[in-house]
């Protein structure tokens, strides 16, 4: 059982650049989400997802984009990064249901913009 | 939404319990209390949740005040890998089931 699976874990890009940052769970989970750690600022949620063809925006979705198009992949987009967006990116899910709060982390993917 | 009070650092004995407090004075009847930690480089872990009792499971203990405006996770006997960054967290009753806001948290250490 994979669970949440984040790729790549490692990226270097340029300013202006775009890539896209895969997520994708085999959990069958409705939720899933997008999340930036920075150091000291805890985890901030950017976009999520409670279920296919269904996104909203969480506390800091400006520079990222998202789609579902399937229950299991979740992708964020960066359209033209910033050194603003170098942080430590986790993908998350859970099965929303209303007495399970427990959500599934990826390992992370860190980015640097340089 | 209910916003977390946590201490930034903690430390904690080998063997001994670790309680680490939150406050969430802003809490609203239907917000669970949620705990999750981060073992450095890691994503995030599920440890805990509860509304109104008190909760036990295989890795932690959660209490809650009868005022529902604090909380404490207690780790009964505290290891070298519960070394973490602790986060305790309201779920956002007006948002969609979920969501979750994650603060600072607690650097708990615990040394030999």
């Amino acid at each position: 059982n994979a669970g949440v699976t984040q790729t790549p874990k490692f990226q270097v890009l340029k300013t202006g650049q775009s890539m896209t940052l895969q997520c994708a769970q085999d959990m069958n989970h409705e939720y899933m989400s997008w999340y930036r750690q920075d150091p000291g600022m805890g985890l901030r949620l950017i976009h999520y997802s409670v279920g296919a063809g269904i996104t909203d925006q969480g506390e800091v979705p400006n520079g990222y984009n998202v789609s579902r198009s399937t229950t299991e992949d979740f992708p964020l987009r960066l359209l033209s990064a910033a050194p603003s967006q170098t942080s430590v990116y986790f993908c998350a899910s859970n099965r929303g249901t209303p007495n399970t709060g427990e959500l599934f982390f990826g390992e992370g993917s860190r980015l640097t913009v340089l | 939404d209910a916003k977390t009070t946590q201490p930034t650092s903690m430390d904690c004995a080998e063997g001994r319990a670790a309680n680490l407090p939150c406050n969430h004075s802003t809490i609203s009847g239907n917000e669970y209390v949620y705990w999750y930690r981060q073992i450095h480089s890691q994503g995030p872990q599920y440890i805990i949740h509860g509304l109104k009792n008190n909760e036990t499971n295989e890795m932690a203990s959660l209490i809650i005040t009868e005022d529902r405006k604090s909380s404490t996770l207690i780790l009964p006997h505290a290891t070298l890998r519960d070394t973490a960054v602790y986060y305790c967290i309201v779920r956002d009753r007006g948002s969609t089931l979920g969501r979750l806001y994650f603060g600072r948290g607690t650097q708990l250490t615990v040394w030999p």
